[in-house]
């Protein structure tokens, strides 16, 4: 498998507060893509952190890099209740083309 | 955004029929892809294709399972025949470029039922 410890967890919040999700995986990548699938939808692009970045922000987006152990997070500030989805990392697995996803972070964000 | 449109939403058949899944991907994208999602849960990666061609594709990518896009209509799976753990929600994709640096642009699926 791709994956060590899992990031499938499910995480329940209120509103306005911050929430971070790890992923972690085994094999070396050159990227980790977060994607955010919300209910009936397919998934789609939050942020992307290469290789050779610790730490990535977008809006109220913040990713981290860890290649040391393997290891990368997403975290929200400012949760709102659109914010609930189940989030996904992915990886490329040492550079093959193929994005292979992680089993996913389900949030929930009570307004 | 972009948008990648899939068709049907939902599709019921029974088992050892055939069954062909179809995508509309964003009209300029290059690389194309199909994933397969069980109850909401990982995303698995099927295949990806490029030029005619596939260029990977995963354990889960059987013998009874074909992929094609001819002249630039829709991109399509096709499963023949289907097996009872094909039931799944089965999610279409595009790129415009096949590094795993691009943005993948996905559909909103086609759940599929064998019954």
């Amino acid at each position: 498998s791709q994956w060590g410890e899992e990031n499938l967890q499910a995480l329940s919040i209120q509103e306005g507060e911050d929430v971070t999700m790890n992923c972690s995986y085994k094999t070396y990548t050159t990227v980790v893509q977060w994607y955010r699938q919300k209910s009936g939808k397919g998934p789609a692009q939050l942020i992307l952190i290469r290789s050779n970045e610790r730490e990535k922000r977008s809006g109220r987006l913040r990713a981290t890099l860890d290649t040391s152990s393997q290891s990368s997070s997403l975290s929200i500030t400012g949760t709102l209740a659109t914010d609930t989805a189940v989030y996904f990392c992915a990886t490329d697995r040492q550079g093959g083309r193929a994005l292979i996803f992680g089993t996913g972070t389900t949030v929930s964000v009570s307004p | 955004g972009p948008k990648v449109l899939q068709i049907p939403s939902h599709q019921i058949i029974d088992m050892g029929q055939m069954v062909t899944l179809n995508c509309d991907p964003v009209s300029n994208h290059l690389y194309f892809y199909w994933y397969k999602q069980i109850l909401g849960q990982q995303m698995e990666f099927l295949v990806n294709f490029y030029n005619g061609k596939v260029m990977e594709k995963s354990k889960l990518f059987k013998d009874q399972f074909s992929v094609e896009r001819p002249d630039g209509s829709y991109f399509t799976l096709k499963i023949q025949p289907t097996a009872l753990e094909d039931s799944a929600v089965y999610f279409c994709a595009s790129s415009l470029g096949g590094s795993s640096a691009e943005t993948l642009y996905f559909g909103s699926g086609t759940r599929l039922t064998v019954l």
